[in-house]
């Protein structure tokens, strides 16, 4: 079964607006979440770390203003895009790093479309 | 920065033909994951390695760790039209958590 829940799948929201992606451990706590954005037919590119209990670490020319990443607990991490313009628009995926730390898992990845 | 150079960069097969696909790096790694993508949905884990020379199989897919620890190859042998998809390889180096990704390598079947 999953190991990693996204939500929601897809989502379409206004230009300016903000919205949250929720990423979710079902199997196990994650004290290390990971957070990638996806352009059609190309890789998966890691926009930002998210460790449980402290600040997310960001990837270089990834704005953390725009891109809010909360862990507040050892299940759950969220996204906010904030203020969102149609470049936004993309295919955001999560992960989480097993137990033993040596295995990383995805979420089945949450479409935004801003208009 | 740590790269992966994934090759194919696509194939388009017969089905029950054997596919292979491989990811070479620069740098040493110390784990290499082989993802599996579907449009629209996240990759799924297909399978794991953890040491060097490691081969390991599931089902119909066979992946290696290479001994030099700087590349791996995926084997999927008599492929199916449900093998469509993209393949990405992604490794972990010796130091932190993240992965880095191969470009994919998008796999079509005939039937």
């Amino acid at each position: 079964g999953a190991v990693v829940s996204q939500h929601p799948s897809r989502v379409i929201c206004k230009s300016g607006t903000s919205v949250k992606i929720e990423c979710r451990s079902l199997d196990f706590q994650a004290t290390t979440m990971f957070w990638y954005r996806q352009f059609p037919k190309k890789s998966l590119m890691l926009m930002a770390t998210s460790n449980e209990g402290s600040k997310a670490t960001y990837e270089q020319g990834v704005e953390k203003d725009k891109f809010l990443i909360n862990h507040a607990s050892l299940t759950l991490s969220t996204l906010t895009v904030t203020s969102a313009h149609p470049e936004d628009s993309s295919f955001y995926i999560c992960s989480v790093l097993d137990r033993s730390g040596n295995t990383i898992y995805f979420g089945e990845g949450s479409w935004l479309t801003v208009v | 920065g740590q790269q992966l150079n994934q090759s194919p960069q696509s194939m388009f097969i017969q089905e029950g033909e054997d596919v292979s696909m491989n990811c070479t790096s620069s740098s040493i790694f110390n784990t290499w994951l082989w993802y599996k993508q579907e449009p629209g949905e996240g990759p799924v884990l297909l399978i794991a390695l953890y040491k060097a020379g490691e081969l390991t199989s599931n089902g119909r897919l066979t992946a290696q760790f290479g001994i030099t620890r700087k590349d791996s190859f995926l084997n999927i042998s008599a492929s199916i039209p449900s093998d469509v998809g993209i393949y990405f390889c992604a490794g972990r180096g010796e130091y932190g958590n993240k992965l880095v990704f191969g470009a994919g390598t998008i796999l079509r079947v005939k039937s």
